[in-house]
């Protein structure tokens, strides 16, 4: 069974901080690694797909790095705003999974004023 | 460019009706996933089809449930004889190609079973 773990469940911050999240995901027949930003009644927003061991992708104040030989990904919020208040969701495709997502429980953040 | 449209946004249905969920890709997607979200768990994958074929129906139950992407027209997710178990979110995404690239999720339909 592929399993994908996700640490914390929730967080609670200040604005102005930063924040970090872990992504845990099997290291073999590893294909791409995903990171969804999702609020409440909307749909989930991709943020980045990676798929080269050491890859960092950044955008704006978020960025991500992978690890695919121990399986984690980090995910990174510099300067948290109360507008990045969501839940943060990782997904792992497998190369032989054919674009299916295997999805972490996901992070909750909340950033208060 | 819409996104990926799913209708209806909300459903109430009563036990032992069908439930019809539709998704409309976005422009040029032929790939298609349905995923459902479990009240206090995580998304979880049910059907990838491709235009008139299901590609993998792994996590879709066995019974009552079904999923087709005919050649015109959207993607349906039917589910028969619903049971209150069955309330859920269910999303579906589109991508341009296999793999999961440029996967493009749409707002959900929330199934309540009554």
């Amino acid at each position: 069974i592929l399993n994908v773990e996700q640490s914390p469940q929730s967080l609670h911050v200040q604005e102005g901080d930063s924040t970090n999240f872990t992504c845990s995901f099997p290291s073999s027949n590893f294909y791409a690694l995903h990171w969804y930003r999702w609020e409440t009644a909307k749909s989930p927003e991709a943020l980045f797909v990676m798929t080269l061991n050491g890859d960092e992708k950044k955008k704006g104040r978020i960025s991500a790095t992978l690890n695919t030989k121990e399986g984690y990904s980090y995910l990174y919020i510099k300067g948290s705003q109360p507008e990045d208040s969501a839940t943060y969701l990782c997904a792992f495709t497998g190369d032989n999974q054919g674009g299916k997502l295997i999805f972490g429980q996901g992070t909750e953040l909340s950033v208060k004023p | 460019n819409a996104g990926v449209m799913q209708n209806p946004r909300h459903l109430v249905r009563r036990r032992g009706q069908e439930a019809r969920l539709r998704c409309s890709p976005m422009k040029g997607h032929s790939h298609v996933y349905w995923y459902r979200q479990l009240p206090e768990e995580g998304l979880k994958f049910m059907v990838y089809l491709q235009k008139e074929n299901i590609i993998d129906e792994s996590g879709m139950p066995k019974e009552r449930f079904s999923a087709e992407f005919p050649k015109e027209g959207p993607s349906i997710l039917r589910i028969q004889q619903v049971v209150r178990g069955d309330s859920a979110a269910y999303f579906c995404a589109s991508s341009l190609a296999r793999g999961g690239y440029g996967y493009t999720f749409g707002s959900g339909t929330r199934l309540t079973v009554v």
